[in-house]
């Protein structure tokens, strides 16, 4: 069974810091989503990195992808309040069932301090 | 473009009755997925459909839980009897082509249920 697992899972950070996020899983994976999620609404796609060293980067956030450690990083810069949310890894495997599914990481909430 | 729809936003019900939660995906998307998000967990997939055929269901409690796309667009899922353990956010998403979890998945705003 795909486990992923992100920390921290609570995450204080003051305006203009930088800080990263983690996201471990547990077996090989084709490809790894980061989705950001505002209490109360929907989740938004940010990122999918598709290979080992795939790095991507929007804004203040860049996501990288090590596949080979098992590992993707979420690193904020320079943080602002607009980035305060729950973000999510999403690592995508095959099921056995014939489908692929997304097993999600239990998400990082972020509050961003002024 | 019209994201994935989904009602009713909020449902309260007491244990043992019955519930049903209305998906409309985007327009032309191929796929559609129910997933659980229970409180301060990442959300699970219940079942995904190809067009109106189950591609996979084996995370849903089918004892209780049912769900189907008609014409391949619109999907229901209904939950009978509830019990308190499904107080959650019910997410529908959708993606274009048929790869599944290969592709991106984008979600609703998600239905929020509280079991009393």
């Amino acid at each position: 069974e795909l486990k992923v697992e992100q920390n921290p899972l609570f995450l204080s950070m003051q305006e203009g810091k930088n800080y990263t996020i983690y996201c471990n899983y547990s077996t090989t994976s084709d490809r790894l989503y980061w989705y950001r999620q505002d209490p109360g609404k929907s989740l938004e796609s940010l990122f999918v990195l598709l290979s080992n060293g795939a790095v991507k980067q929007e804004g203040r956030l860049m996501a990288s992808l090590d596949t080979k450690a098992r590992l993707s990083t979420l690193h904020i810069t320079a943080a602002v309040h607009d980035l305060s949310a729950t973000y999510f890894c999403a690592v995508s495997a095959y099921s056995g069932a014939g489908s692929y599914q997304l097993t999600f990481g239990k998400g990082t909430k972020l509050s961003v301090i002024p | 473009e019209a994201g994935v729809a989904q009602s009713p936003r909020y449902k309260i019900i007491e244990k043992r009755q019955s519930v049903a939660f209305w998906c409309n995906p985007i327009s032309g998307h191929a796929t559609l997925y129910w997933y659980q998000q229970i409180l301060g967990q990442g959300p699970k997939l219940l079942i995904q459909f190809q067009n109106n055929g189950v591609v996979d269901d084996s995370q849903l409690p089918k004892d209780r839980f049912s769900a189907e796309r008609l014409k391949g667009v619109d999907s229901t899922l209904k939950i009978q009897p509830a019990k308190l353990e499904d107080s959650a956010v019910y997410l529908c998403a959708s993606s274009l082509g048929s790869a599944g979890a290969l592709e991106t998945q984008y979600f609703g705003p998600g239905t929020r249920l509280l079991v009393l």
